[in-house]
């Protein structure tokens, strides 16, 4: 069974720019969530979709962060325009009901 | 006050000896308990996983929640070298039968088994 995968692995680009990440879930895994870790903190959840519905997206940051999951099966995460303090490793995880989470390897994100 | 306090460590010890790492929460809503083994440069891998209090053994893993004292721990026996990693504890509230897990993490505490 292929796991979590997220691309691009790692991303640099200027503030101002865009930058949309991506993550396949595990097939059949309803739940996926985005987490993200910035430098010297813990890792801090962002929003969790079920299906293609967004059921908790209190930990996005602000209205520059847009995530997506059309169809209920991958998801995206879009970050315009891009600023200095938004550089960290954005994790996603999917699971199947309360089930655990399985993470993906992670998307690190630098902003110049 | 953070939800979930845990010693980042380092943690240095000879291979072959117990580790013993915990974490603290203040959350009384936390049910699910879980205990992550993280390489660098890699993601999260889970290793325990209990719901409410007690005991749960796997291998030369032993995860035990005391929800009385809101304190978690993780115990590694035999540790070896290929056990050096940072060890994230993660919690989650029950919601009364929803679909929301969102995950409460602490900082990790970074292991080294010393061959």
């Amino acid at each position: 069974e292929a796991g979590v995968t997220q691309f691009p692995s790692h991303s640099v680009i200027e503030k101002g720019q865009t930058v949309t990440l991506r993550c396949d879930p595990i097939s059949g895994h309803d739940n996926l969530y985005w987490y993200r870790r910035v430098m010297g903190k813990e890792i801090k959840f962002l929003l969790h979709f079920v299906k293609e519905s967004k059921q908790d997206e209190s930990g996005m940051p602000n209205n520059r962060f847009l995530a997506e999951r059309t169809g209920g099966t991958y998801s995206t995460l879009k970050v315009q325009p891009a600023e200095l303090e938004d550089s960290g490793v954005y994790f996603c995880a999917s699971s199947h009901r309360n089930q655990p989470q399985h993470f993906g390897d992670g998307t690190r994100l630098s902003i110049l | 006050q953070k939800e979930v306090e845990q010693d980042p460590g380092p943690l240095s010890v000879p291979e072959g000896a117990i580790v013993s790492l915990n974490c603290t929460y203040s959350n009384s809503a936390f049910q699910y308990f879980m205990w992550y083994r993280q390489y660098s440069r890699k993601g999260p891998e889970l290793l325990m996983y209990t719901y409410s209090s007690g005991n749960k053994e796997d291998g030369r893993f032993t995860a035990q929640v005391d929800k009385s004292s809101k304190y978690i721990s993780l115990f590694i026996r035999d540790s070896q070298p290929s056990d050096s990693a940072t060890y994230l504890c993660a919690m989650s509230p029950w919601d009364g039968g929803g679909s929301n897990y969102k995950l409460t993490f602490g900082k990790g505490t970074l292991l080294t088994v010393n061959p």
